[in-house]
């Protein structure tokens, strides 16, 4: 039962570009959200998050949006640079399971110089 | 700050053989993680220990693998024995605490490969 999906394996943009990448779930109990961001070889590394209480919160280059309605969370990168190129985990979690983690698949993001 | 230390950083066995991996936490946190991340898919949580307690173990394979965190720092964890499909990247993680708000802070991981 995959609670969190990220239907997109890639995606490729050009530098200076917007990047959105994006992330379903079906757990309604879900109230909290978190992108994380792995380079090959090394451990993910929390980049922004979201309550389920608020429906955007912006961190530098990067802005998450939730749609609770919708079961769904993107993140946009704006703009894109080529150390962006990582793969970027969505995650949530909710209050009755404590701080465990429910990740997506991942989505590889490549900026093109 | 130090981040969060694994080791080893790869390691091959055989199938029925035992494997063991080490974790110390960044300084100071309290709540520490065990997961595991089979190529191609996301982390999935194994173990979750709050000092040396266990909060969550209910995706552990109980029957091969098992953790511990005796002084509420450093936490082993070990496969015994190792099967083919425990081939994955095992990655430790800590926070300062187990609130959902609490950033959790992962090491590199170590790669594991069953022949």
């Amino acid at each position: 039962d995959q609670q969190v999906k990220q239907n997109s394996p890639s995606l490729s943009v050009q530098e200076g570009r917007i990047s959105i990448l994006n992330c379903d779930y079906t757990n309604s109990m879900f109230d909290y959200f978190l992108w994380y961001k792995k380079y090959p070889a090394e451990g993910p590394t929390f980049l922004i998050s979201i309550s389920s209480i608020k429906d955007k919160n912006e961190d530098g280059r990067f802005t998450v949006f939730l749609n609770k309605s919708a079961k769904h969370l993107s993140l946009h990168i704006v703009p894109s640079q080529p150390g962006d190129s990582a793969v970027y985990f969505c995650a949530a979690s909710a209050i009755s399971s404590g701080s465990r983690l429910t990740f997506g698949e991942g989505t590889q993001l490549t900026v093109n110089p | 700050e130090a981040g969060v230390a694994q080791s080893p950083r790869y390691k091959i066995i055989e199938k029925r053989q035992s494997v063991a991996f080490w974790c110390n936490p960044i300084s100071g946190h309290a709540t520490l993680y065990w997961y595991q991340q089979i190529l191609g898919q996301g982390p999935k949580l194994l173990i979750q220990f709050q000092n040396n307690g266990v909060v969550d173990d209910s995706q552990l394979p109980k029957d091969r693998f098992s953790a511990e965190r005796l002084k509420g720092v450093d936490s082993t964890l070990k496969i015994q024995p190792a099967k083919l499909e425990d081939s994955a990247v095992y990655l430790c993680a800590s926070s300062s605490g187990h609130e959902i708000n609490q950033p959790q802070h992962f090491g590199d991981g170590t790669r594991l490969s069953i022949l």
